[in-house]
């Protein structure tokens, strides 16, 4: 069965960082591309970022670029976001997905997400 | 970016109605679109990819179609478990993939 399970929420101030994590098992974690998305309070689903399975293609949303840096431990199974500069808008649940099958770019699995509260 | 675009945003049904949303793409996505089902504090479930194909384990009553820039999630006759949350979301661009704003599904 495949599990994905997300840490390092929090509080944190403006300004201030926070690195989440997400660890995955049932399934060769080196074959998939994975993703962050996240929700804000009450709002929709915003994708995030998202990283090929050799680390090898990584891509951002405007709204995180420069501040965000996804990355990964395939040998630790693990999916990271590492959250810089963060604004009350970064406020939301963060959410690991993955991939259907390699290249689909669409979300069969999710983490049970991890909640990022931005406040001063 | 590609914004999607869905309507209504609330939509009040029965116990047995058939059920329309659509998903509009600023510009073809061909049929690069999936649909997700969501409740409350739980996180979303996929229903449709490929705009017309049915996840494994999902009801037949739900169906996708449409292509280019107008697609539609129908639900066949509501029960009372699709009280959700639907989102489309196009992943034609590669680099930066998109969701609709979400259809809340509600009881009359």
């Amino acid at each position: 069965e495949v599990q994905l399970v997300e840490s390092g929420g929090g509080l944190v101030k403006p300004g201030g960082s926070l690195r989440l994590s997400c660890a995955a098992s049932g399934f060769t974690f080196s074959s998939y591309s994975m993703n962050w998305v996240r929700q804000a309070p009450g709002k929709g689903l915003e994708w995030v970022s998202s990283i090929s399975s050799s680390s090898s293609y990584i891509y951002y949303a405007d709204s995180v670029k420069g501040r965000f840096t996804i990355s990964r431990d395939n040998a630790k199974n693990s999916l990271y976001l590492q959250m810089n500069s963060l604004r009350a808008e970064d406020t939301a649940v963060y959410y690991c997905a993955r991939e259907a099958a390699a290249g689909t770019r669409y979300f069969q699995h999710w983490g049970q997400g991890t909640l990022v509260t931005v406040s001063s | 970016d590609i914004q999607m675009t869905q309507s209504p945003s609330t939509l009040s049904a029965s116990v047995g109605d058939r059920v329309t949303i659509t998903c509009r793409a600023s510009q073809s996505i061909s049929s690069w679109l999936a649909w997700y089902q969501q409740k409350p504090g739980k996180a979303p479930k996929l229903l449709i990819y490929k705009a017309s194909s049915l996840e494994s384990g999902v009801p037949s009553r739900f169906s996708g179609s449409g292509s280019g820039t107008e697609f539609t999630l129908t639900i066949s006759s509501l029960q009372p478990d699709d009280f959700a949350t639907y989102y489309c979301q196009q992943y034609n661009s590669y680099r930066a993939l998109t969701f609709g704003g979400g259809t809340k599904v509600e009881i009359k």
